[in-house]
């Protein structure tokens, strides 16, 4: 197991176009967390799942924005009509209940 | 077009000095605080950890100092490497049940000057 694996690396979308990111975290870990980065910030918190349960979701996450874990392993993030205020990178973690996080290398998008 | 927004607090110091990274936290119900490092184009990597029933904990080279009457958390990095120029996130977690989310300070970019 090389670590939580996010997917693709970078991702260039015109404004409008819908995008999905994949993560895969580390297999025994039971939660799994995305989060948003723009440039000079901290990672602002979206979602987390425990298992396939989706726990909590930011206010940050709008209706355009959905994430699954169908199976309790990798999930996915789905942006719909990509706006350019979505381009950020976003980063995905995961964890064994309370011991901490690790994260993924991230996956930037640009909307154009 | 796309903003700069590049005003993170900065700190140099000199390859084999001490630094030190400030944080204040906004929550006082926060039980539980963690640094990062994040190098550009990777995620933030974990350095260490603090729960709020301590207020020092030592790794490899590196220190973490809290203080909850002022609400400051403090990163010290003993004997300065070049591999040590990051920048360096504080987390507080504001729940008493475990990490379900994190909440970042803004960060500091530190540079180790050779």
């Amino acid at each position: 197991d090389t670590g939580v694996s996010q997917d693709p690396r970078h991702k260039i979308t015109k404004r409008g176009q819908n995008v999905t990111f994949r993560c895969d975290p580390i297999s025994e870990h039971n939660r799994l967390y995305w989060y948003r980065q723009t440039l000079g910030q901290g990672p602002e918190f979206l979602t987390y799942f425990q298992n396939e349960a989706q726990l909590e979701k930011s206010r940050l996450l709008s209706d355009r924005f959905s994430a699954e874990r169908p199976k309790g392993s990798f999930s996915t993030l789905e942006i719909q009509r990509t706006e350019q205020g979505d381009s950020a990178m976003y980063l995905c973690a995961s964890s064994y209940f309370n011991s901490g996080y690790t994260f993924g290398s991230g996956t930037r998008l640009t909307v154009v | 077009g796309e903003s700069v927004g590049l005003h993170l607090p900065t700190l140099s110091v000199q390859e084999g000095d001490n630094s030190i990274i400030n944080c204040a936290y906004s929550n006082s119900a926060s039980d539980y605080f963690i640094w990062y490092k994040q190098e550009s184009g990777k995620g933030p990597q974990f350095i260490i950890d603090i729960r709020s029933n301590m207020d020092k904990r030592q790794g490899q080279r590196v220190t973490v100092l809290l203080n909850k009457t002022v609400k400051h958390l403090s990163l010290q990095i003993a004997a300065t490497q070049p591999g040590d120029s990051a920048v360096y996130f504080c987390a507080e977690n504001p729940t008493n049940f475990g990490n379900e989310k994190l909440t970042f300070g803004t960060g500091t970019r530190l540079t180790i000057i050779p």
